[in-house]
Protein backbone atom coordinates (compact mmCIF):
# COMPACT_ATOMS: atom_id res chain seq x y z
CA UNK A 1 0.00 0.00 0.00
CA UNK A 2 1.49 3.21 -1.06
CA UNK A 3 1.69 5.62 1.89
CA UNK A 4 0.88 9.53 1.60
CA UNK A 5 2.69 11.83 3.86
CA UNK A 6 0.81 15.75 4.11
CA UNK A 7 2.77 18.47 5.43
CA UNK A 8 2.02 20.47 7.42
CA UNK A 9 -0.41 18.95 9.41
CA UNK A 10 -1.89 23.32 10.08
CA UNK A 11 -0.73 25.88 7.74
CA UNK A 12 -1.84 29.31 9.30
CA UNK A 13 -2.16 31.79 6.57
CA UNK A 14 -3.31 35.16 6.37
CA UNK A 15 -6.50 36.30 3.62
CA UNK A 16 -4.85 37.36 0.17
CA UNK A 17 -1.28 35.37 0.88
CA UNK A 18 -0.15 32.11 -1.03
CA UNK A 19 -0.54 28.94 0.88
CA UNK A 20 1.99 26.02 -0.48
CA UNK A 21 1.02 22.46 0.72
CA UNK A 22 3.32 19.57 0.02
CA UNK A 23 2.38 15.77 -0.29
CA UNK A 24 4.91 12.81 -0.81
CA UNK A 25 4.43 9.43 -1.73
CA UNK A 26 6.46 6.66 -0.64
CA UNK A 27 6.46 5.10 -4.29
CA UNK A 28 6.34 6.57 -7.83
CA UNK A 29 2.85 7.31 -8.44
CA UNK A 30 3.57 8.86 -11.96
CA UNK A 31 0.77 11.81 -12.29
CA UNK A 32 -1.93 9.79 -10.76
CA UNK A 33 -2.62 12.10 -7.87
CA UNK A 34 -5.91 14.14 -7.05
CA UNK A 35 -6.41 17.15 -4.20
CA UNK A 36 -9.62 17.28 -2.73
CA UNK A 37 -10.76 20.14 -0.42
CA UNK A 38 -13.43 19.13 2.26
CA UNK A 39 -15.20 22.16 4.84
CA UNK A 40 -16.60 21.00 7.52
CA UNK A 41 -19.91 19.16 7.36
CA UNK A 42 -19.70 19.18 3.88
CA UNK A 43 -18.47 16.05 1.32
CA UNK A 44 -15.06 16.40 -0.39
CA UNK A 45 -14.41 18.38 -3.32
CA UNK A 46 -12.70 17.60 -6.39
CA UNK A 47 -10.03 20.43 -7.26
CA UNK A 48 -7.10 18.63 -9.32
CA UNK A 49 -6.25 15.96 -10.94
CA UNK A 50 -3.47 14.12 -13.30
CA UNK A 51 -1.64 16.39 -10.38
CA UNK A 52 -2.08 19.52 -12.42
CA UNK A 53 -5.02 19.96 -14.02
CA UNK A 54 -8.05 21.69 -12.38
CA UNK A 55 -11.12 20.44 -12.16
CA UNK A 56 -14.33 21.55 -13.47
CA UNK A 57 -15.13 25.43 -12.50
CA UNK A 58 -12.35 25.64 -9.53
CA UNK A 59 -10.67 28.46 -9.86
CA UNK A 60 -7.61 29.74 -11.47
CA UNK A 61 -5.50 30.35 -7.84
CA UNK A 62 -5.74 26.54 -7.30
CA UNK A 63 -2.56 24.63 -8.62
CA UNK A 64 -1.07 21.60 -8.58
CA UNK A 65 2.48 20.41 -9.86
CA UNK A 66 4.50 17.51 -9.26
CA UNK A 67 5.23 14.06 -10.23
CA UNK A 68 6.79 10.69 -9.51
CA UNK A 69 6.84 11.00 -5.40
CA UNK A 70 6.69 14.95 -4.61
CA UNK A 71 3.65 17.00 -5.80
CA UNK A 72 2.81 20.42 -4.34
CA UNK A 73 -0.76 22.18 -4.31
CA UNK A 74 -0.37 25.99 -4.18
CA UNK A 75 -3.21 28.72 -3.55
CA UNK A 76 -2.08 31.92 -5.09
CA UNK A 77 -4.34 34.49 -3.05
CA UNK A 78 -5.90 33.31 -0.08
CA UNK A 79 -9.99 34.10 -0.23
CA UNK A 80 -11.88 33.11 3.26
CA UNK A 81 -13.57 30.51 1.20
CA UNK A 82 -10.56 28.51 1.04
CA UNK A 83 -9.71 27.72 4.71
CA UNK A 84 -10.66 24.37 4.73
CA UNK A 85 -9.61 21.02 5.19
CA UNK A 86 -7.54 19.55 1.70
CA UNK A 87 -6.37 16.00 1.30
CA UNK A 88 -3.92 14.47 -1.42
CA UNK A 89 -5.01 10.71 -2.63
CA UNK A 90 -3.09 8.67 -5.31
CA UNK A 91 -4.43 6.58 -7.62
CA UNK A 92 -1.74 4.66 -9.58
CA UNK A 93 -2.25 1.72 -7.43
CA UNK A 94 -5.50 -0.34 -5.37
CA UNK A 95 -5.87 0.77 -2.81
CA UNK A 96 -6.34 4.54 -3.41
CA UNK A 97 -4.74 5.93 -0.25
CA UNK A 98 -4.94 9.76 1.02
CA UNK A 99 -2.80 11.66 2.66
CA UNK A 100 -3.62 12.65 6.19
CA UNK A 101 -4.73 16.31 5.21
CA UNK A 102 -3.39 19.41 5.78
CA UNK A 103 -5.31 21.80 7.75
CA UNK A 104 -5.95 25.16 6.25
CA UNK A 105 -6.52 27.94 8.75
CA UNK A 106 -6.63 31.42 9.02
CA UNK A 107 -4.13 33.31 10.63
CA UNK B 1 -26.50 16.69 -13.65
CA UNK B 2 -24.53 14.36 -12.15
CA UNK B 3 -25.60 13.55 -8.93
CA UNK B 4 -25.16 11.30 -6.11
CA UNK B 5 -28.08 10.82 -3.53
CA UNK B 6 -26.97 8.88 0.10
CA UNK B 7 -29.68 7.15 2.59
CA UNK B 8 -29.95 9.26 5.70
CA UNK B 9 -28.54 9.23 8.68
CA UNK B 10 -28.70 6.05 10.81
CA UNK B 11 -28.48 4.89 14.77
CA UNK B 12 -27.41 1.36 15.24
CA UNK B 13 -26.99 -0.34 18.43
CA UNK B 14 -23.43 -2.84 18.22
CA UNK B 15 -24.07 -5.84 16.56
CA UNK B 16 -26.83 -4.78 14.80
CA UNK B 17 -26.63 -5.34 10.66
CA UNK B 18 -27.34 -2.37 8.12
CA UNK B 19 -27.05 -1.38 4.71
CA UNK B 20 -26.73 2.26 3.34
CA UNK B 21 -27.30 3.31 -0.35
CA UNK B 22 -26.02 5.48 -2.60
CA UNK B 23 -28.22 6.08 -6.09
CA UNK B 24 -26.52 8.01 -9.27
CA UNK B 25 -28.08 9.90 -11.44
CA UNK B 26 -27.71 11.76 -14.78
CA UNK B 27 -25.33 9.42 -16.22
CA UNK B 28 -24.73 5.92 -17.58
CA UNK B 29 -24.28 4.11 -13.77
CA UNK B 30 -22.77 1.23 -15.21
CA UNK B 31 -19.63 3.11 -16.78
CA UNK B 32 -18.27 4.41 -13.76
CA UNK B 33 -16.93 2.84 -10.39
CA UNK B 34 -18.37 3.88 -7.21
CA UNK B 35 -16.12 4.11 -4.39
CA UNK B 36 -16.82 4.23 -0.54
CA UNK B 37 -14.78 6.36 1.93
CA UNK B 38 -15.13 6.61 5.60
CA UNK B 39 -14.28 9.36 7.93
CA UNK B 40 -14.17 8.78 11.07
CA UNK B 41 -14.94 11.10 13.93
CA UNK B 42 -11.94 14.32 13.75
CA UNK B 43 -9.81 11.84 11.53
CA UNK B 44 -8.98 11.79 7.59
CA UNK B 45 -10.28 10.06 4.51
CA UNK B 46 -9.64 5.99 3.73
CA UNK B 47 -10.85 4.42 0.76
CA UNK B 48 -13.14 1.61 1.87
CA UNK B 49 -13.70 0.18 -1.14
CA UNK B 50 -14.71 0.30 -4.77
CA UNK B 51 -17.49 -1.62 -7.27
CA UNK B 52 -17.35 -0.90 -11.21
CA UNK B 53 -21.05 -1.74 -11.36
CA UNK B 54 -20.97 -2.90 -15.18
CA UNK B 55 -19.63 -6.31 -14.23
CA UNK B 56 -19.69 -6.35 -10.54
CA UNK B 57 -15.62 -5.78 -10.12
CA UNK B 58 -15.48 -4.98 -6.72
CA UNK B 59 -12.30 -4.27 -4.85
CA UNK B 60 -11.34 -3.82 -0.99
CA UNK B 61 -8.84 -1.91 0.67
CA UNK B 62 -7.40 -4.44 2.36
CA UNK B 63 -8.51 -2.67 5.84
CA UNK B 64 -12.14 -3.26 5.10
CA UNK B 65 -11.71 -6.67 3.56
CA UNK B 66 -14.29 -8.98 5.15
CA UNK B 67 -15.65 -5.97 7.35
CA UNK B 68 -18.30 -4.77 4.94
CA UNK B 69 -19.37 -5.43 1.74
CA UNK B 70 -20.02 -3.63 -1.51
CA UNK B 71 -22.97 -4.37 -4.20
CA UNK B 72 -24.45 -2.49 -6.80
CA UNK B 73 -27.85 -2.72 -8.34
CA UNK B 74 -27.64 -1.55 -12.02
CA UNK B 75 -31.63 -1.96 -12.38
CA UNK B 76 -31.99 1.25 -9.98
CA UNK B 77 -28.44 2.81 -10.49
CA UNK B 78 -27.93 2.08 -6.77
CA UNK B 79 -24.31 1.03 -5.12
CA UNK B 80 -24.56 -0.43 -1.46
CA UNK B 81 -22.17 -0.52 1.51
CA UNK B 82 -23.13 -3.02 4.20
CA UNK B 83 -22.55 -4.03 7.56
CA UNK B 84 -23.59 -7.30 9.17
CA UNK B 85 -22.32 -6.76 13.04
CA UNK B 86 -21.84 -3.03 13.24
CA UNK B 87 -19.21 -2.66 16.26
CA UNK B 88 -18.94 0.55 18.01
CA UNK B 89 -15.79 1.64 15.72
CA UNK B 90 -17.92 1.57 12.69
CA UNK B 91 -18.89 5.19 13.84
CA UNK B 92 -18.50 7.47 10.95
CA UNK B 93 -19.32 9.35 8.29
CA UNK B 94 -19.41 7.85 5.31
CA UNK B 95 -19.43 8.83 1.51
CA UNK B 96 -19.99 7.79 -2.06
CA UNK B 97 -18.18 8.76 -5.34
CA UNK B 98 -17.88 8.73 -8.69
CA UNK B 99 -15.28 7.37 -11.05
CA UNK B 100 -13.55 10.09 -13.72
CA UNK B 101 -13.04 9.15 -16.05
CA UNK B 102 -15.42 6.64 -17.83
CA UNK B 103 -14.20 2.75 -17.78
CA UNK B 104 -13.31 0.12 -16.42
CA UNK B 105 -9.17 1.23 -15.59
CA UNK B 106 -8.88 1.46 -12.16
CA UNK B 107 -6.61 4.65 -12.43
CA UNK B 108 -9.51 7.21 -11.43
CA UNK B 109 -10.20 10.36 -9.58
CA UNK B 110 -13.25 10.85 -8.29
CA UNK B 111 -15.97 13.54 -8.92
CA UNK B 112 -18.90 14.25 -7.81
CA UNK B 113 -18.90 13.13 -4.61
CA UNK B 114 -22.49 12.43 -2.45
CA UNK B 115 -23.79 14.01 0.68
CA UNK B 116 -22.65 11.51 3.07
CA UNK B 117 -24.20 9.03 5.35
CA UNK B 118 -23.62 9.44 8.94
CA UNK B 119 -23.66 5.84 11.24
CA UNK B 120 -24.10 5.91 14.54
CA UNK B 121 -23.17 3.22 16.40
CA UNK B 122 -23.87 3.04 20.45
CA UNK B 123 -25.60 0.85 23.23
Amino acid sequence: EIVMTQSPATLSVSPGERATLSCRASQSVRSNLAWYQQKPGQAPRLLIYGASTRATGIPARFSGSGSGTEFTLTISSLQSEDFAAYYCQQYNNWPYTFGQGTKLEIK
Amino acid sequence: EVQLVQSGAEVKKPGESLKISCKGSGYSFTSYWIGWVRRMPGKGLEWMGIIYPGDSDTRYSPSFQGQVTISADKSISTAYLQWSSLKASDTAMYYCARSQPPGGGIDNWFDPWGQGTLVTVSS
